[in-house]
């Protein structure tokens, strides 16, 4: 299975702590992405970053990727209420005309 | 203006009967697809199009039947409904269907009773 992996499941923190969430997938990619699902809503690609980078900066959003350990993480810093969704990193491979999910972190900031 | 629009929201229907769930989108993409999201959150692909054509077909039962009248629509028509069927449907859409940057719709949440 292509399928990713991403741990915690859950996880929950206060308002201003920083949040990390991991990934983890199974063939070599050409990118990884990050995505955001809030309740009820669509998924909102957050950001992308290359097999051929190692960390990349958006905003509070800070992702690194280790294509040697297979493994991302998205680290949101001086979290925010507005910051609760779901998160989910997704691969993609050149040809494969898709993007391949993990099973996402349901990031929950309390006030 | 809304770059993926999929309709209906909401969707209840018996078993056995025949959906139909729309896309469109108009920030001019080449590739559209049917994701499926089930209880569990686990999305994963149904199909891809590029330009109209078939891309992938992930496995899909045959009662699902994707149709892309241009490349800015791709609807998706679910023949003899079943309650496994009953999940969260996202179309979305990619300048590229190489693995790059995917805008989602918001979702069609279909329930089979």
């Amino acid at each position: 299975s292509q399928q990713g992996e991403e741990d915690p499941q859950a996880l929950s923190i206060q308002e201003g702590e920083n949040a990390t969430m991991n990934c983890s997938y199974k063939t070599s990619i050409n990118n990884l992405q990050w995505y955001r699902q809030n309740s009820g809503r669509g998924l909102v690609h957050l950001i992308l970053i290359r097999s051929n980078e190692r960390e990349k900066h958006s905003g509070r959003l800070r992702v690194t990727l280790d294509t040697s350990k297979k493994s991302s993480s998205l680290l949101i810093t001086a979290s925010r209420a507005a910051d609760t969704a779901s998160y989910f990193c997704a691969t993609g491979r050149w040809g494969a005309q898709k993007l391949v999910f993990g099973q996402g972190t349901r990031l929950t900031i309390n006030p | 203006d809304t770059a993926v629009s999929q309709t209906p929201k909401y969707l209840v229907t018996q078993m056995g009967n025949d959906k139909s769930i729309k896309c469109e989108q108009n920030l001019g993409h080449d590739t559209m697809y049917w994701y499926k999201q089930d209880s569990k959150k686990f999305l994963k692909i149904m199909f891809s199009y590029n330009n109209k054509e078939l891309i992938i077909n992930e496995t899909v039962p045959n009662r699902f039947s994707p149709k892309s009248p241009d490349k800015a629509h791709l609807n998706l028509h679910i023949n003899s409904l079943e309650l496994g069927d009953s999940a969260v449907y996202f179309c979305a859409s990619s300048l590229e269907g190489k693995g790059t940057e995917a805008f989602f719709g918001q979702g069609t949440r279909l329930t089979v009773v």
